[in-house]
């Protein structure tokens, strides 16, 4: 089944202490992106990727990283997460550019306290 | 960042009836314009993508037309049921997506 992968889920932490949400598609899809989504506010980008080893920064970057050393997966780092970080974040990939219908992860809700 | 507006920002409907809501997009540098559905502990799903001015698609109960010169589109849902609740969410392309705030849709038995 054709899909986009996320975990955890759900994840409770800590002010500062480092954390990973892997996203992994089997689509072959070369653009892959990290949205955050906040009450009454869109879909926010966080970074994009258009391909293995190309990363860039989308609207809202700051005090997130991101790696693309394989082409179905993209995990997006909190390296010290702070509670403005609280937020719903969604993996979404297309087959070629930013352009396209994304498909989206399952969605990973983190709280930072 | 694009200023996409959406509105309302909720609606409530009566089973059986229909309903509408909106997408305001800058006109400028327009490519496309994207409608996704995102159900309550679901992804967010593509419905449309529209390109051209006049543009109208439809899938099912559920239909959009697109206004480029203004920049809007409007989603249309005709005789609603409980399964059409959910946030629709509009995006405006400029070759990179830029996502309005969401229209939440419920639909009362």
């Amino acid at each position: 089944e054709a899909q986009v992968t996320q975990n955890p889920r759900y994840l409770i932490t800590v002010t500062g202490k480092k954390l990973t949400v892997t996203c992994s598609q089997n689509m072959n899809h070369e653009y892959m992106s990290w949205y955050r989504q906040d009450p009454g506010l869109g879909l926010r980008q966080i970074y994009y990727s258009m391909n293995v080893e190309v990363t860039d920064k989308g609207d809202v970057p700051e005090g997130y990283k991101v790696s693309r050393k394989e082409k179905r997966n993209f995990p997006l780092i909190l390296e010290s997460p702070s509670p403005n970080q609280t937020s719903l974040y969604f993996c979404a990939s297309t087959p070629g550019s930013g352009s396209e219908t994304q498909y989206f992860g399952p969605g990973t809700r983190l709280l930072v306290l | 960042i694009l200023n996409v507006e959406q509105s309302p920002q909720s609606l409530h409907v009566q089973e059986g009836d229909s309903t509408n809501f909106t997408c305001s997009f800058p006109s400028s540098n327009f490519y496309a314009l994207h409608w996704y559905r995102w159900e309550t502990a679901k992804s967010p799903e593509a419905l449309f993508v529209m390109t051209l001015n006049g543009d109208e698609k439809k899938k099912g109960r559920i239909s959009a037309t697109l206004n480029t010169k203004e920049g809007y589109s409007y989603l249309y849902i005709k005789g609603s049921q409980p399964e059409d609740s959910a946030t629709y969410l509009c995006a405006s392309d400029d070759y990179k997506l830029s996502f309005g705030a969401g229209t939440t849709v419920t639909v009362r038995a």
